[in-house]
């Protein structure tokens, strides 16, 4: 059964440094997610992406994250200066469209996560 | 986002079982049910989703109240690969999933 992959599995990084964390969505998915989720605490939805472009963000995704899908298979978060607080589980999600084409109804498939350490 | 509530935690006894609640006393008439987990270490993971009618699958069945204002997760013989917390979410258009607290389900063996 295809499978969303993330790598690293775990990233320890130094304040003040960039990180790079990596998904491969599902290969005929179209909606592409970045969840995140602080030890012992919910998972957090980041910033979701369609058709090249960012289509919805929350409050935690700001001018610190970006997201990009450099070629047809990864789809990446980039921390640009990072922050103890950015310690946590990173999971990326994709989804098709399902057969009612609404989000409503479709499945999202999440990866096995990046633990990001901030030191 | 549409709120939902469930119980902090359940514990069931292996090859029992297990009704998972959830109450969604404000669901609006577009709003789906859908049920995630979460294993231990893992990512959360689909697991049934309905609107009006109850639904089987292979993982699960989804009782949904005439009123719509709950529905169960049932499972039916849990296995201790069943530990895990299970999230009751409501998703009616918008793009992305908001999780809550959950369910963590205890399988004793």
């Amino acid at each position: 059964e295809p499978e969303v992959t993330q790598t690293p599995s775990h990233q320890v990084t130094q304040m003040g440094q960039e990180v790079i964390l990596r998904c491969v969505p599902i290969s005929n998915h179209l909606y592409f997610y970045w969840y995140r989720q602080i030890l012992g605490q919910k998972v957090e939805f980041l910033v979701s992406f369609y058709n090249n472009e960012i289509s919805e963000k929350s409050e935690i995704f700001d001018d610190q994250f970006s997201v990009e899908r450099p070629d047809g298979s990864n789809f990446t978060l980039k921390i640009r200066s990072t922050k103890l607080e950015d310690s946590a589980m990173y999971f990326c999600a994709s989804r098709s469209t399902g057969t009612g084409g609404s989000s409503s109804t479709d499945t999202q498939y999440f990866g096995p996560g990046t633990r990001l350490t901030v030191l | 986002d549409a709120k939902t509530t469930q119980p902090n935690s359940m514990e069931s006894n292996e090859e029992e079982p297990v009704h998972l609640p959830c109450n969604h006393s404000t669901i609006s008439g577009t709003d789906y049910i859908h049920w995630y987990r979460q294993l231990p270490s893992q990512g959360p993971e689909y697991v049934i989703h309905g609107l009006t009618s109850n639904v089987n699958n292979r993982m699960a069945s989804l009782a949904i109240a005439e009123d719509r204002k709950s529905s169960t997760l049932i499972l039916h013989r849990a296995t201790l690969r069943d530990a895990a917390v299970y999230y009751c979410i409501l998703m009616s258009g918008a793009n992305n999933l908001f999780f809550g607290t959950g369910t963590r389900l205890t399988v004793i063996p």
